[in-house]
């Protein structure tokens, strides 16, 4: 069975230094991998996934995520947080299988907070 | 190119109620996949159809149905509603052209069962 863990209910971190949001998964075989995020009152955006390849993976609005196999971890990185990156972030993970259809199995979410 | 349409935004409804949610796809994109947030629960997926049908059904019990209509476009019905279903609804869209492919989500529908 999948699972995925966001180990941290909330970060907090100031503008302009690194954020990391971390997420771990259980899984057998090799997972797709994906970052989506939440503001308010809104649906889920897509920011970036893993699918094969190079480790780090470029995503949208500055993010990365960096996959390493051996710890099962996919964190979501960014260089420099800004204000405007508080919201919600959900790791999620889909199985190659054929047979699982494009179903997603999300982790419990990570509220970010960056404060000015 | 138009994104995931959700109908209606806000619902609320009585306990032991039926309801009906829209989801509208993105066009050209064969996979309507349905999820419930809570506060609690996080984000649990309901069930993925595809082409009409079913293909995936997560751990719901049978009060929570779905279908897939010629177009894509996709309705999920919950009966007999429980103040326990009150959440945010969201539909997700996939094309249908690799398994590794990205979903796309709609705004959501809020349910408020009172």
């Amino acid at each position: 069975a999948q699972s995925v863990a966001q180990p941290e209910d909330q970060v907090n971190v100031a503008e302009g230094n690194p954020l990391t949001v971390k997420c771990t998964y259980s899984v057998s075989g090799n997972p797709y991998l994906f970052w989506y995020v939440q503001y308010p009152n809104r649906g889920l955006q897509f920011l970036l996934k893993y699918i094969t390849g190079d480790n780090l993976v470029k995503g949208s609005y500055g993010f990365e995520a960096e996959f390493n196999k051996s710890q099962t971890s996919f964190h979501l990185k960014k260089p420099s947080a800004l204000v405007s990156d508080s919201a919600l972030y959900f790791c999620a993970v889909r199985d190659r299988g054929s047979n699982s259809g494009y179903a997603l199995n999300f982790g419990k979410g990570t509220s970010l907070l960056v404060t000015p | 190119k138009a994104g995931v349409t959700q109908t209606p935004r806000y619902l609320i409804k009585t306990r032991g109620q039926q309801v009906t949610l829209s989801c509208s796809p993105i066009s050209g994109h064969r996979s309507v996949s349905w999820y419930q947030q809570t506060p609690g629960q996080g984000l649990q997926f309901l069930f993925e159809y595809f082409s009409e049908t079913q293909r995936n059904k997560g751990n719901f019990p049978g009060r929570f149905s779905g279908r897939q209509f010629s177009n894509s476009r996709s309705e999920m019905n919950v009966s007999t509603l429980e103040l326990g279903d009150s959440a945010l609804y969201l539909c997700a869209s996939s094309s249908a052209g690799a398994h590794n492919t990205e979903a796309f989500f709609g705004q959501g529908t809020r349910l408020t069962v009172v």
